[in-house]
């Protein structure tokens, strides 16, 4: 079956810099949600889109932006990078409405590395 | 959102039942809770998901109290490869936030 494919899996920077991180959501799957995972913390949730409209927003900082393309998938720019923005981003996708609970399927993470 | 506690760290023997239990006593009648794994640095892992029953998948069972203030994930026989942190989460089915608190870190022991 087809999972949520994110990409680069890894990526280097240095401060200062921008980065771009890509969602591909499962197919048919109209919503996508974004994480940040710092080292040896919990995911933290920075925003979800619904049929490319953002629909919530978490801890995202003012540097972050993010969309969701005409084709679902979904890209989070980075600006200004820090080094506390080293961490793993995970993009998870559903499907809004299902019958049923809306069960979130996640995908393997990028790992953002700013020196 | 309701919020849940979980115990941080938890120790099971190879081969028993590991039971996770998860306190949300402040749940609303249209909230499901979910569970969810993460092996170290990978994406975290649907497990199971209930509303008011007890609901039994290939992977774990999920026992909901009746008041449904708690819950209990159930892996039947765990082994090595079930060492993770277990998350328990509650959010409405039709929401567009999920988010983690601080689960548990289960530890299977051989």
């Amino acid at each position: 079956a087809a999972g949520v494919i994110q990409s680069p899996r890894h990526l280097i920077k240095e401060k200062r810099e921008t980065a771009t991180l890509k969602c591909y959501p499962i197919p048919r799957h109209d919503t996508v949600y974004w994480y940040q995972q710092g080292p040896g913390q919990d995911p933290q949730f920075l925003i979800s889109f619904y049929e490319k409209m953002q629909s919530d927003k978490g801890s995202i900082p003012d540097r972050f932006s993010a969309q969701q393309f005409s084709d679902y998938h979904s890209e989070l720019n980075m600006s200004s990078l820090e080094l506390g923005d080293s961490a793993l981003y995970f993009c998870a996708s559903s499907v809004q409405g299902a019958v049923g609970a809306n069960v979130l399927t996640f995908g393997a993470g990028s790992r953002l590395t700013v020196l | 959102d309701a919020k849940t506690t979980q115990p941080p760290s938890m120790d099971c023997a190879e081969g028993r039942a590991a039971n996770l239990p998860c306190n949300h006593s402040t749940i609303s009648g249209n909230e499901y809770v979910y569970w969810y794994r993460q092996i170290h640095s990978q994406g975290p892992q649907y497990i199971i998901h209930g509303l008011k029953n007890n609901e039994t998948n290939e992977m774990a069972s999920l026992i909901i109290t009746e008041d449904r203030k708690s819950s209990t994930l159930i892996l039947p026989h765990a082994t090595l490869r079930d060492t993770a942190v277990y998350y328990c989460i509650v959010r409405y089915y039709t929401g567009n936030q999920f988010y983690f608190g601080t689960g548990t870190s289960l530890t299977v022991i051989p």
